[in-house]
């Protein structure tokens, strides 16, 4: 399987505090993407990093990618009750879309 | 961006029977692909619908259990076909938006009783 790898598989912190989420995969890739999914809805894509790209950020996200590892990491800052739902990476390289097995986050307000 | 608008949100269904899933974008697309979502796993891809041809299955999944129809640019359906409990999951279709990453309908959620 192509299947990524993610930990932790749930993680629970307090309103505050930062989350950081792990991603691994086993295939080349093209980019790797972070989405977010609330309650067994539809995904939301949250950022995109290319494969030549080792850091992005978007508003409270950010992404680092290390290909040399086959690894990203997820780093949400200052969490809110709201970011609570379940976060996936996924890679693209000469495949459609791969998932990994997701992170549940849970943010006590 | 895209937009996906997908039909039903959610379904209880008898085992045996069939149910079919639209998903309609708001502009033409090359490639549409359909997901699966076991309860509580992760997004597992069944097909990826290309307009006029075949739709190319991944191992694991076959035509005659999932056909798929994209009769044009812009919708395509996937049927859920003889149906057990064991398809019980969230069925999800999406697009590709390039830099953007990619587009998911709202999801169909499938009971089979």
């Amino acid at each position: 399987s192509q299947q990524g790898e993610e930990d932790p598989q749930a993680l629970s912190i307090q309103e505050g505090e930062n989350a950081t989420m792990n991603c691994s995969y086993k295939t080349s890739i093209n980019n790797l993407q972070w989405y977010r999914q609330n309650s067994g809805r539809g995904l939301v894509h949250l950022i995109l990093i290319r494969s030549n790209e080792r850091e992005k950020h978007s508003g409270r996200l950010r992404v680092t990618l290390d290909t040399s590892k086959k690894s990203s990491s997820l780093l949400i800052t200052a969490s809110r009750a709201a970011d609570t739902a379940s976060y996936f990476c996924a890679h693209s390289g000469n495949t459609p879309l791969v998932f990994g097995k997701g992170t549940r986050l849970s943010v006590i307000a | 961006s895209a937009v996906i608008s997908q039909k039903p949100s959610r379904d209880i269904c008898q085992r045996g029977t069939s149910l079919t899933i639209q998903c309609q974008v708001d502009s033409q697309v090359t490639m549409m692909f359909w997901y699966r979502q076991q309860p509580g796993q992760s997004l597992t891809l069944i097909a990826t619908a290309n307009q006029g041809s075949e739709a190319t299955y991944e191992s694991g999944f076959v035509i005659d259990k999932f056909p798929i129809s994209r009769p044009n640019l812009t919708f395509s359906t996937l049927t859920v076909s003889n149906m057990s409990p064991e398809d019980s999951s969230i069925y999800l279709c999406s697009v590709e938006r390039g830099s953007y990453g990619y587009t998911f309908g709202s999801g169909t959620r499938l009971t089979v009783v």
